[in-house]
């Protein structure tokens, strides 16, 4: 299957600092990336839809001023949690929407596990 | 898109076919059966994604029976390293670009 990265894996920071994190599709081009968060010993929620060239879209209850989405380009979108607080301690996992092929899928990163001192 | 129901947990031998079960009973008709696995501290890997024909690729089988309210996920030689959270997800494929909605999933454990 195709490949999604993600990076950093791991990431320890202070309260109130920002973090980015990114995310690349591999091997083909992304119009449309996902983020999701995973609390521990819970499913995957959904946060936010990354389109290239334009603004994301949040589900609700995802602050948009507090985590920060661009899609730059067809294979890397980032995610910047500002100011960050132990609270929004979390496993962050991207995926990328494969439309080139017969049928569409979409592929994971393999995670991003944040710990906000 | 339509809700799905899954055993909370399975074990399986190591080496014999593992066949995890799900029911969609309200699929709709342009709705895709996928089936992701997540382990342990991993993003989700996909496995295998099908509308109502039977569907096989070098991971797994996927049986959707003719009324296509419900399906099943076959490893056929199941190894310590299946063992993981597997995802049944019913959505329709390339119909907008919406993230997934993630249930609950079966554990597999798979038993040396």
């Amino acid at each position: 299957g195709a490949v999604v990265s993600q990076h950093p894996s791991r990431v320890i920071c202070k309260s109130g600092t920002s973090v980015k994190i990114e995310c690349r599709s591999l091997d083909f081009q992304a119009t449309t990336m996902f983020w999701y968060r995973q609390f521990p010993k819970q499913s995957l929620m959904l946060m936010a839809t990354s389109n290239e060239g334009s603004k994301a879209t949040y589900e609700q209850g995802v602050e948009k001023d507090k985590f920060l989405i661009n899609h730059a380009s067809l294979t890397l979108s980032t995610l910047t949690v500002t100011s960050a607080h132990p609270e929004d301690s979390s496993f962050y996992i991207c995926s990328a929407r494969d439309t080139s092929g017969l049928r569409e899928t979409q592929y994971f990163g393999p995670g991003t596990r944040l710990l906000v001192l | 898109d339509a809700k799905t129901t899954q055993p909370t947990s399975m074990d399986c031998a190591e080496g014999r076919a593992a066949n995890l079960p799900c029911n969609h009973s309200t699929i709709s008709g342009n709705e895709y059966v996928y089936w992701y696995r997540q382990i342990h501290s991993q993003g989700p890997q996909y496995i295998i994604h099908g509308l109502k024909n039977n569907e096989t690729n070098e991971m797994a089988s996927l049986i959707i029976t003719e009324d296509r309210k419900s399906s099943t996920l076959i490893l056929p030689h199941a190894t310590l390293r299946d063992t993981a959270v597997y995802y049944c997800i019913v959505r329709v494929a390339g119909g907008g670009a919406d993230g997934l909605t993630f249930g609950k999933g079966t554990h597999l454990i798979i038993q040396p």
